[in-house]
């Protein structure tokens, strides 16, 4: 069964950092894109940030994360990383992993980062 | 940016039913790349539509996507109980990835 499972989230003071991990099963994580995509409290969906398969040469960022937010993924591991710094409190939000670069065809069950002093 | 208008915001039907949403796009949606998704309460999205009409692996055909350039719809040929949620479109042809605001299907 193909599972994407994330991890990292919590409560960060703003302008503090955390990293998002997202565990992959079920198929070879190293072909395929993974990204990912963000639900503030009550809100809609706003894609963040995707990463190519196999070597991750091509990555895309949204203008709100860019320059704070840096994607990564060890294919030794079957996980994809979400780098976030500079949090702020519109950062807040349920973090989803999705199995794709353009649309996500799998989707973890999210980790809720919640940045406030 | 390509603005994603989803109507109508709250669509009210009985099961057994047909559901029509709709998706409109401030500019063209290149390649017709655009997807559906549902989300239940306190559950991640779950991809029905890719490419505005390719149904993703497992879905019931009870769902259709169809359109192209600006205009999208999705359909649900009958309503189920389990059809009930919030559905978004997602165009993915132009950075950036932008979503619609969600139609809340709702029972009447």
């Amino acid at each position: 069964e193909v599972q994407l499972l994330e991890s990292g989230g919590g409560l960060v003071q703003p302008g503090g950092s955390l990293r998002l991990s997202c565990a992959a099963s079920g198929f070879t994580f190293s072909r395929f894109a993974t990204s990912w995509v963000r639900q503030a409290p009550r809100k809609g969906l706003e894609w963040v940030s995707s990463i190519s398969g196999a070597g991750g040469g091509s990555t895309y960022y949204a203008d709100s994360v860019k320059g704070r937010f840096t994607i990564s993924r060890d294919n030794s591991k079957n996980t994809s990383y979400l780098q976030m710094n500079s949090l702020s409190v519109e950062d807040t939000a349920v973090y989803y992993c999705a199995k794709g670069y353009n649309y996500g065809d799998v989707w973890g069950q999210g980790t809720l980062v919640t940045v406030s002093s | 940016e390509i603005v994603l208008t989803q109507s109508p915001g709250t669509l009210s039907l009985s099961p057994g039913e047909r559901a029509t949403l709709s998706c409109r796009a401030s500019q063209s949606v290149a390649s017709s790349y655009l997807a559906w998704y549902q989300q239940k309460p306190g559950q991640a999205p779950r991809l029905l539509i890719y490419g505005a009409s390719s149904r993703a692996t497992g879905i019931p055909d009870r769902f259709s996507g169809s359109g192209s350039e600006t205009d999208f719809t999705l359909t649900i040929s009958r309503l189920e109980p389990e059809d009930f949620a919030v559905y978004y479109c997602q165009q993915y042809g132009t950075s950036p990835k932008t979503f619609g605001q969600g139609t809340n299907l709702e029972i009447k």
